[in-house]
């Protein structure tokens, strides 16, 4: 079965700031890697989506990006934070979408 | 478009009460899939079921139980004799697997469970 793997699991970080989150994946080969995003009181929002190494598609228009240099790892990025990006950040693979266990980022 | 509502924000049970989370939605699709999650206070999302459009049978696991209806585009979830590990918030989503987002799922807003022992 498939394991994800996210880090780190919590993130303060400041404003202006860079970012960088990782997903690794165990238990298969070319999957589709999602990244979806928990803002405080609101639903998930898928922010970005992979269907192989160096192949991603945004969902919605934002500040951060991401990138796939290996066939099971999926990192999200972003140049400066912004306040509107804290959350809680989720990977998610295949195409019944086991998620990982999150990375709560705060931005101050 | 694709929409999923749970209009349940939140529920209050006692423990060994059966509770229902409904759940509608919206597609224009032939093809899609439903599913739950179950987000408990440690945050992750814990996948619960999936069915497809095709497969309109009931399906029971345990406790939990299924009703699938699309005269009606609903996809209830009953959770029998529930327990206070069964507190958590419940998210219902669909996914269109020939759009162009290779399965991107709207999620419902989710419904919060709490069971009171």
């Amino acid at each position: 079965s498939q394991t994800i793997h996210q880090w780190p699991a919590t993130l303060v970080q400041p404003v202006g700031s860079p970012l960088s989150l990782e997903c690794t994946v165990e238990g298969t080969s070319n999957p589709n890697l999602y990244w979806y995003r928990q803002a405080a009181g609101r639903g998930l929002q898928l922010l970005f989506y992979s269907v192989g190494i160096g192949q991603i598609s945004s969902e919605v228009p934002q500040n951060l990006s991401a990138s796939r240099p290996q066939d099971r790892q999926f990192i999200l990025s972003s140049k400066k934070l912004l306040l509107s990006d804290s959350g809680f950040y989720l990977c998610a693979c295949g195409d019944t979408q086991y998620f990982g266990p999150g990375t709560r980022l705060t931005v101050l | 478009a694709q929409k999923v509502t749970q209009a349940q924000t939140e529920i209050s049970v006692v423990e060994k009460e059966d509770v229902t989370l409904d759940c509608v939605y919206e597609t224009r699709d032939t093809t899609y899939y439903l599913f739950w999650y179950k987000q408990p206070p440690s945050g992750e999302l814990v996948f619960l079921i999936r069915r497809n459009s095709f497969d309109e049978q009931n399906e029971i696991s345990g406790r939990y139980s299924w009703n699938f209806q699309k005269s009606t585009s609903s996809f209830n979830f009953t959770i029998t004799a529930s327990q206070v590990v069964d507190s958590a918030v419940y998210f219902c989503a669909l996914s269109d697997p020939y759009g162009g987002s290779q399965g991107n799922l709207i999620f419902g807003k989710g419904t919060k469970l709490s069971v009171k022992p």
